[in-house]
């Protein structure tokens, strides 16, 4: 079945800075990449998607990198503020029925 | 439109106890999906249905059992509580063919 790995584990930045978390998956035929923002004590919520088809995609100051070579996937956050702490999750799924495989979680704090 | 509802959201149980958590979706999805959250492993599958009188196990599906009578709905059993299912439980759905999922509010579990 599909494994996904993300990194790190945990990750500080000051307000404004850039955050990146990137994730690995082993399942060649994985077609679908979400990411998931959970706020303490919430339900996860999704922030933004790729698919296989697309290398990058950007929605204001989050976008998402794929590397398909590589298996690899990043979430890129730009200009950081307070509210972007949370936990964020990397997903792999191949289109329709298969559930989602979730990475381990990234933790960030932003600093004010 | 309510989305994924889930019911009860806290529990508190003692060893040896049963229960069932019930998963509600309004969306007419095909899929649904149990997972469960533990700190530093992120969401974790347990069993899964593809549609109405399906179901399959996921990724840790010892101890559990589920049953989806109505598109509807997909119910997570708890035969013999142990305190290692003190976790948090989400369900999700997923439309046929569709990528995104969408997540219930969770059930904050204790088994003591």
């Amino acid at each position: 079945g599909e494994n996904v790995e993300q990194h790190p584990s945990t990750l500080s930045v000051q307000e404004g800075d850039s955050a990146v978390i990137k994730c690995t998956y082993s399942d060649s035929a994985s077609n679908y990449f979400p990411w998931y923002k959970q706020e303490l004590g919430k339900r996860p919520q999704l922030i933004i998607d790729i698919r296989s088809n697309v290398g990058e995609k950007k929605d204001q100051r989050i976008a998402v990198t794929l590397n398909k070579t590589a298996k690899h996937f990043s979430l890129h956050i730009t200009e950081t503020q307070p509210e972007d702490s949370a936990v964020y999750f990397c997903a792999a799924s191949r289109t329709g029925r298969r559930a989602l495989t979730f990475g381990s979680g990234t933790r960030l704090q932003v600093q004010p | 439109n309510a989305g994924v509802t889930q019911t009860p959201k806290f529990r508190v149980l003692k060893t040896g106890q049963s229960m069932t958590l019930l998963c509600a979706q309004d969306m007419n999805h095909e899929y649904m999906y149990w997972y469960r959250q533990d700190p530093g492993m992120g969401l974790r599958l347990i069993h899964y249905s593809v549609g109405e009188g399906t179901t399959a196990k996921g990724e840790v599906p010892d101890g559990y059992n589920v049953s989806r009578l109505k598109k509807q709905n997909f119910l997570l059993g708890l035969e013999s509580a142990a305190p290692s299912q003190t976790s948090v439980y989400f369900c999700a759905s997923r439309e046929q063919g569709g990528d995104e999922a969408f997540f219930g509010q969770g059930t904050r579990l204790t088994v003591v």
